[in-house]
């Protein structure tokens, strides 16, 4: 079974100040998909940034960046810069590769990201 | 890019209607859909796995007979939730499976929001 964990039901950050979203995860996959998704007030799910079980460098995308650190099966999602468009709902997911997880996509709590002028 | 359409946007039916939901995917065909489920400020809960030409695979503890999903298509998935009540009120989305070389993406739908009076 896969499991993902959001502890921080909501985040502040200063405009253009940095902030670190943070994401751990549990599965017996040996092979596995991280995602992180933003969700703002009109629902739509948009994808931010991927990063694979055995990718070796942490991923990056314009101002988001994912600490990946395997050991500690931690995913945290680092948003740079932060704009007021970036306040939203932010989800961490996993896709597991194999078995009945394959494909599936298990999402955390999610945390609420507001940003302040 | 690959784009899921949903249709309706939104939706208010009285309680014991049935109501059909729409997923499309309009650039890319897609022969794995996927259905979720969120309540305000809660994380996406999937609700079935929709494969073209087959029965969908229901996550445990989602009524079958009750959310009603065919896949017809390579481009159409349905959900229809059938003698609808109140506690159905909820927001819907879909998303469908691309794969991109080693990775395998999914895009969501921008979601249907259903009320049942």
């Amino acid at each position: 079974a896969q499991k993902i964990t959001q502890t921080q039901p909501g985040m502040f950050v200063q405009e253009k100040e940095a902030v670190t979203l943070d994401c751990t995860y549990d599965t017996s996959d040996p092979s596995y998909g991280l995602f992180w998704y933003k969700q703002p007030s009109s629902g739509e799910m948009i994808f931010l940034i991927y990063q694979g079980s055995y990718d070796q460098q942490n991923a990056t995308e314009g101002r988001y960046s994912l600490n990946f650190q395997k050991a500690r099966k931690s995913a945290n999602l680092v948003i740079s810069a932060s704009q007021l468009g970036d306040s939203a709902m932010y989800f961490c997911a996993m896709r597991g590769a194999g078995g009945t997880s394959y494909g599936k996509l298990t999402f955390g709590q999610g945390t609420i990201l507001t940003v302040h002028p | 890019g690959a784009v899921v359409s949903q249709h309706p946007s939104r939706v208010i039916c009285k309680s014991g209607t049935s109501v059909k939901i729409e997923c499309r995917s309009l650039d890319f065909q897609a022969t794995t859909m996927f259905w979720y489920r969120q309540f305000p400020k809660q994380s996406l809960m999937l609700m079935a796995t929709s494969n073209e030409g087959s029965k969908a695979t229901y996550e445990q503890g989602v009524e079958k007979d009750k959310f009603l999903i065919n896949h017809a298509s390579l481009t159409l998935s349905t959900l229809t939730v059938t003698s609808a009540h109140p506690e159905d009120s909820s927001f819907y989305i879909c998303s469908a499976r691309i794969f991109r070389g080693v990775i395998n993406e999914q895009f969501f739908g921008p979601g249907t929001r259903l009320t049942v009076l």
